[in-house]
């Protein structure tokens, strides 16, 4: 079974913090996404990578940025966090042919006081 | 563009109902994906059925069965005899030709009562 695992389920920090969500998948996946999820909008790109040390801007890449160093492994960085970052965060994989399915960890809740 | 609707932003139902949860989408593309996927309150997405949109025949999976209809743009999923562990937020989504990136609908959450 595929497992996509998110380092933290819930997670506090204060504005102006510089914060790390981790991700790492167990299943040779190329494709990573980082996904935020707010009530009434859904899920909305962040940022994606199709190989190592390669991203792409997605939907709303404004005060994040990604790394990507090793294939199973694609990191949500937080600059300087402010409270309207406060949501959910999800992380997904998926192989790299088109129409693969995407597999999602637990999610990550992160809370900007 | 690709655009997907899911109209119903919540479905309330009892235990045993049947229970239709719609999907409606936008493509110029010949040839796509679509899929549902469902997250329960504990958070993580789960993958449940991927369409070809060249295969347009319904399918059925115990008590879930998908009805994918090109004519109309929809793809949508009944719920047969539902179940209190079927709540959850259901969502469908459909991949832009040439891209990994899906585009998700805004979902549906069912709520069933026992």
């Amino acid at each position: 079974d595929v497992k996509v695992t998110q380092s933290s389920r819930y997670l506090v920090k204060r504005t102006g913090e510089k914060v790390f969500l981790e991700c790492v998948q167990d299943m040779d996946h190329e494709n990573m996404f980082w996904y935020r999820q707010d009530p009434g909008l859904g899920l909305r790109l962040i940022y994606f990578s199709y190989d190592v040390k390669m991203k792409e801007k997605g939907d709303i890449p404004e005060g994040y940025s990604v790394s990507r160093e090793k294939k199973e492994r694609f990191s949500l960085i937080l600059e300087s966090a402010s409270t309207n970052q406060t949501s959910m965060y999800l992380c997904a994989s998926s192989y790299r042919p088109l129409g693969q399915p995407q597999h999602f960890g637990d999610g990550t809740r992160l809370s900007i006081l | 563009a690709q655009k997907v609707t899911q109209a119903q932003t919540e479905i309330s139902v009892v235990e045993k109902e049947d229970v239709t949860l719609d999907c409606v989408y936008e493509t110029r593309d010949t040839t796509y994906y679509l899929f549902w996927y469902k997250q329960p309150p504990s958070g993580e997405l789960v993958f449940l059925i991927r369409r070809n949109s060249f295969d347009e025949q319904n399918e059925i999976s115990g008590r879930y069965s998908w009805n994918f209809q090109k004519s109309t743009s929809s793809f949508n999923f009944t719920i047969t005899a539902s179940q209190v562990v079927d709540s959850a937020v259901y969502f469908c989504a459909l991949p832009s030709g040439g891209s990994y990136i899906p585009t998700f609908g805004r979902g549906t959450s069912l709520i069933v009562h026992p």
